[in-house]
This record gives C-alpha cells, structure tokens and sequence, in this order.
C-alpha cells in the first residue's frame, strides 16, 4: 500500500541552525501539507502546496519557512534559522484532491532545537 | 475562529465494550470530517472519513455526522487492548486544511 514516507525520524540542530525536512509523498497524489504537533499539543496546520505554488499557509508559517518540491517525488520544509519553540513533531501528509478529500500522514520528524 | 472541541480524556472502557468518542465544531461550513488514531509518538493514523449527515460503519468503526447540531462522533464495538490511543477528530471548513481537536485519550482496560 502506498505510503508518504519523511526523514530523517528524528532531527537535533542548534539554535539558529537551518533544517531541512523531507517528505516523499504518495506518488499520485497532487496536494501536499506539512504539519505540526508541539508535544501534548494539537496538530497544527503550517501550508499547503498545489501546483508548485503554497495555496494556503498558517500565520506560524513565517518568513522563516518555506517548501520546495525540488524534484517529482521529494517535498521539502526548511526552516532556515530554528528556535527553541520550533521543537515539535513535523508531519507530512499527501491528498489527492483538495482539502476535502482524506490526507495521509508520513510517519513524521522529530525536530529538537537545542 | 473555527474551533473543534474534544473532551480530553482520559476514557476508560472495559474490553468488549462500545467506545464512544464525541467531536463538536463551531463552524455549518464544514464539509468533511475525520477521525485518525494516534499512538504515543506516532503519526495519525486515518480511521474513517464521513461526508453526508448518518451514519457510516467499517468494521468494528462506526462514525455518526449529525450537520445541523455540529456534532460528529465515533463508536468501536467489541473494543480491544490495541485500540487505546489517542484519537483525534479533524475537520476541514471548506478550505486546504484540516483543523483537529485535541484529542481523546482512550484506554481499553483487559
């Protein structure tokens, strides 16, 4: 079954250090999401990507971040000076269709800023 | 503000018996709604989808939409051991993104 895949699992950096997370989403699937999870917190929303452009971003999703989809199968997010309140879990996920339709999630990456 | 709430937990219910988890959300826009489970650690993990007010059952999963009191709920009948995890509710207000609740911690007691 196909599978978002992300890494590395789990990520230690310095602060101010920059980051990038990786993500191969489903293959035939046409939108793509980052997610965040603060630990004991909710899943926050950060953007979405359609079409080589973002189509939606969080007010978290600052000029410290961006995406990129470099190539036909990898997504990535970097963050590109870390603070100490960007440690969180980062989840990938991948849909289809727009919004509605269901997004799976990678297995995520663990980011810990130090 | 569009909000989707969950009681937080945590839930305890006996092996074998119906578990039911309760979302609420604040906005009539909504279009679609999810239930994922989530491990200590892990990823969410997609259970049901439901678009359309009743009732949609998989398996031992039953989720119930009811659009015009905001509500959408999920049932596990003959619940099991590995089913304690923290299940969470996600909504998507007609926008690209889902906007969860916190969650439910639900424990299965042997």
């Amino acid at each position: 079954e196909p599978e978002v895949t992300q890494t590395p699992s789990h990520q230690v950096t310095q602060m101010g250090q920059e980051v990038i997370l990786r993500c191969v989403p489903i293959s035939n699937h046409l939108y793509f999401y980052w997610y965040r999870q603060i630990l004991g917190q909710k899943v926050e929303f950060l953007v979405s990507f359609y079409n080589n452009e973002i189509s939606e971003k969080s007010e978290i999703f600052d000029d410290q971040f961006s995406v990129e989809r470099p190539d036909g199968s990898n997504f990535t997010l970097k963050i590109r000076s870390t603070k100490l309140e960007d440690s969180a879990m980062y989840f990938c996920a991948s849909s289809g269709n727009r919004g509605t339709d269901t997004q799976y999630f990678g297995p995520g990456t663990r980011l810990t800023v130090l | 503000q569009k909000e989707v709430e969950q009681n937080s937990g945590p839930l305890s219910v006996p092996e074998g018996a119906i578990a039911s988890l309760n979302c609420t959300y604040s906005d009539r826009v909504s279009q679609s709604f999810f239930w994922y489970r989530q491990y200590s650690g892990k990823s969410p993990e997609l259970i049901m989808s439901i678009y359309s007010n009743g009732d949609k059952e998989d398996g031992r999963f039953t989720a119930q939409l009811n659009k015009a009191s905001q509500y959408v709920s999920l049932l596990i009948r003959d619940s099991q051991p590995s089913d304690s995890a923290t299940y969470l509710c996600a909504l998507n207000f007609g926008n690209e993104k889902l906007t969860f609740g916190t969650g439910t911690r639900l424990t299965i007691i042997p």
